[in-house]
Parts: C-alpha cells; structure tokens; sequence
C-alpha cells in the first residue's frame, strides 16, 4: 500500500529532551511538510522540503529542525528550545511542490506528542 | 502571505440537515482552493478543490463547493448530512504559499 506512515502515533518525553519524529513515505513525492495541529488553530507549517537535502522554514519554525537526506524520509526533531511542544504533529507529501505546481497534499496519521 | 477564515468552530446537525461551511480568505492574487476532512481516527483527506475553471466544485460523498472570487469565499455544501459525516473540516488556500484555516468540527446527531 502507497502512503504516509508516521511512528509513533503516541510519544512522552521530559521538558528538556529533545524528540524526533518519523515521517516515511512510499508515494514517490518530492514535496513533504510538517505541519503542526493545535485545537482552534489548524494546521500551522513548521518545515517544508522540495527536494532531498533542501528544506525551508514554516511559519513557526523555531525550536524545530529537519533533515532531508533521502526522498522518501523526513524526520523532524522537536528540541528543548521549543516553548510549547506539547501537540498534534502532522506530516504531508506532495508529487510536485505545492507553491508551483498546484497538487494536493497527501497526509500521514500524525504522532501526539506530550512533553511534561 | 494570505490568511484562512472559517466561521464556524463547531456545527451541530441532525441527519439530513443541509449544511454550509463558510471558508474566506485573504489574498489579492489567484489562488487554489481546497477543502480537507478529517473524520475521527482518520488521515486527513482531500474533500474537493479548485483551480481553474467551473466555480461550482463537486467533491466525494455529496459535497461540493463554491468558488465566488469577489467575495473571497469558498464554502462548502452538503444538501443531507449524515451521521458519517460527522468530523473536522480544514479549507485551504494556496496563494503565495499554503494556508490552511482552523478548522470546523461538524457533528451529525442520528
């Protein structure tokens, strides 16, 4: 089966640690985003990629980093210097870029993080 | 960048109720419309979208969307609700870049 598989679907860490969160897709897409859901804000994009080994920053970007070192991955690491971690992470994917070429966006299951 | 008005944070309705979420956005350019779902312990899925073309977009299960550029509006309809449809609704506007709003919960009481 052709998708997105994010792990874990649940993650509990300490204030202070820093968490990577997996993202895996089989769909050939060059285009992958986080995203971050909070209730009453939707979804808010942290990073973007557009090909391997190049990402962007989001819309809030700070405290998060990325990495893009094959197509098919794209972990993001939640660090300690993020205020409010605690949320609904979201990975996407999408065969083209979403800015240039208009496809829609393709989501994983997305991994509850809780940081006490 | 453009911004993502949905209306209705919450919607409460008996089956077969028609419906309306109301979507507007912000963004002087053209844009490409898109409204997701998410039911409960589901992937977020595309419901419809527009780019071009007829601005009456219909999508999967019944719904369908209208595209009106001079209110900067793009609601989504549905003539009967069911119980099934009872889930998170996303719009989203691709301008400059991509903007998603916050979200309308539509719960369909049986």
């Amino acid at each position: 089966d052709g998708g997105i598989t994010q792990s874990p679907k649940y993650l509990f860490r300490k204030e202070g640690q820093n968490v990577t969160l997996s993202c895996e897709q089989n769909l050939n897409h060059d285009a992958m985003y986080w995203y971050r859901q909070d209730p009453g804000q939707g979804l808010r994009l942290i990073y973007y990629s557009q090909i391997v080994n190049d990402f962007q920053k989001g819309d809030i970007a700070e405290g998060y980093s990325v990495s893009r070192e094959k197509k098919e991955s794209f972990p993001l690491t939640v660090t300690s210097a993020q205020k409010n971690p605690t949320a609904f992470y979201l990975c996407a994917s999408s065969i083209y870029p979403a800015w240039t070429i208009i496809h829609e966006q393709y989501f994983g299951p997305g991994t509850r993080l809780t940081v006490t | 960048a453009q911004s993502v008005s949905q209306h209705n944070h919450h919607v409460i309705l008996s089956e077969a109720a028609s419906l309306e979420l109301g979507c507007n956005y912000s963004y002087g350019g053209t844009v490409n419309l898109f409204w997701y779902v998410q039911y409960p312990g589901q992937h977020l899925q595309l419901l419809l979208k527009y780019f071009s073309g007829d601005p009456l977009v219909k999508g999967i299960k019944g719904f369908e969307a209208e595209f009106i550029k001079s209110k900067f509006s793009f609601n989504l309809r549905k003539p009967s609700v069911q119980w099934s449809d009872t889930a998170e609704y996303f719009c989203a506007v691709r301008g400059n870049d991509m903007r998603f709003g916050a979200g309308t919960r539509l719960t369909v009481k049986p």
